[in-house]
């Protein structure tokens, strides 16, 4: 069974300031890892993604680490802001199906 | 360009009842996907198109059937609703598989069935 975790469901952060949202899987077996991001009563959009032979990818204010020994990934959101606010999703695609995380809801204080 | 477009937004069923929720996609997307998100949790994958006329199930296709006649559409059928089908229902589509393209979803279908 391929999992994918986010053991966080809520992060609060000034903004600003650095968010940091965690992943973990228990399979190695990928081709890439992808982040998404929801608005309340908005479909999930894309946001990042990082590939298996990768370490790091970054896109603007967002980077997304990889570290393959620990079977963990994070995204990182530098400088934070009220807009940010909302539900991220991580997810595992291999083949031709999307494995979800179940959320973290991040909220963003002015 | 509208992208992937979902009806009805929101919907209340009785138990027993049937319904079809629509989902049509612009963009000329070979792959097609429906999932359903439980509160709290992360996106299922109920079944999946890669192309008009070729349909395969997800991780949770029980009670639910599909079809994919065109490219273009994509319906997704309950034939005989029950509570633990409450739930929001978001319809995807992509241009390929192999990881890196992302998929592009509707804006949901809330259903309750009471």
């Amino acid at each position: 069974d391929q999992q994918v975790k986010q053991n966080s469901p809520s992060l609060s952060v000034q903004e600003g300031r650095i968010s940091i949202l965690n992943c973990d899987y228990t399979n190695s077996m990928f081709d890439y890892f992808l982040w998404y991001k929801k608005y309340p009563a908005e479909g999930p959009t894309f946001l990042i993604s990082i590939s298996s032979i990768k370490d790091k990818n970054e896109d603007g204010r967002f980077t997304v680490f990889l570290n393959k020994s620990a079977k963990h990934l994070s995204l990182h959101i530098v400088p934070s802001q009220p807009g940010d606010s909302a539900v991220y999703f991580c997810a595992r695609n291999a083949g031709n199906m999307l494995t979800f995380g179940g959320g973290t809801r991040l909220m963003v204080k002015p | 360009n509208a992208g992937v477009t979902q009806t009805p937004k929101f919907r209340i069923l009785k138990i027993g009842q049937s319904m079809t929720l629509q989902c049509t996609q612009d963009m000329n997307h070979n792959y097609m996907y429906w999932y359903r998100q439980d509160p709290g949790m992360g996106l299922k994958l109920i079944y999946y198109s890669v192309g008009a006329g070729i349909t395969d199930k997800g991780e949770v296709p029980n009670g639910y059937n599909v079809s994919r006649s065109t490219t273009e559409d994509f319906p997704l059928r309950l034939e005989l609703a029950a509570p633990s089908q409450t739930s929001v229902y978001f319809c995807a589509s992509s241009p390929e598989t192999g990881g890196r393209e992302t998929q592009y979803f509707g804006p949901g279908t809330r259903l309750l069935v009471l």
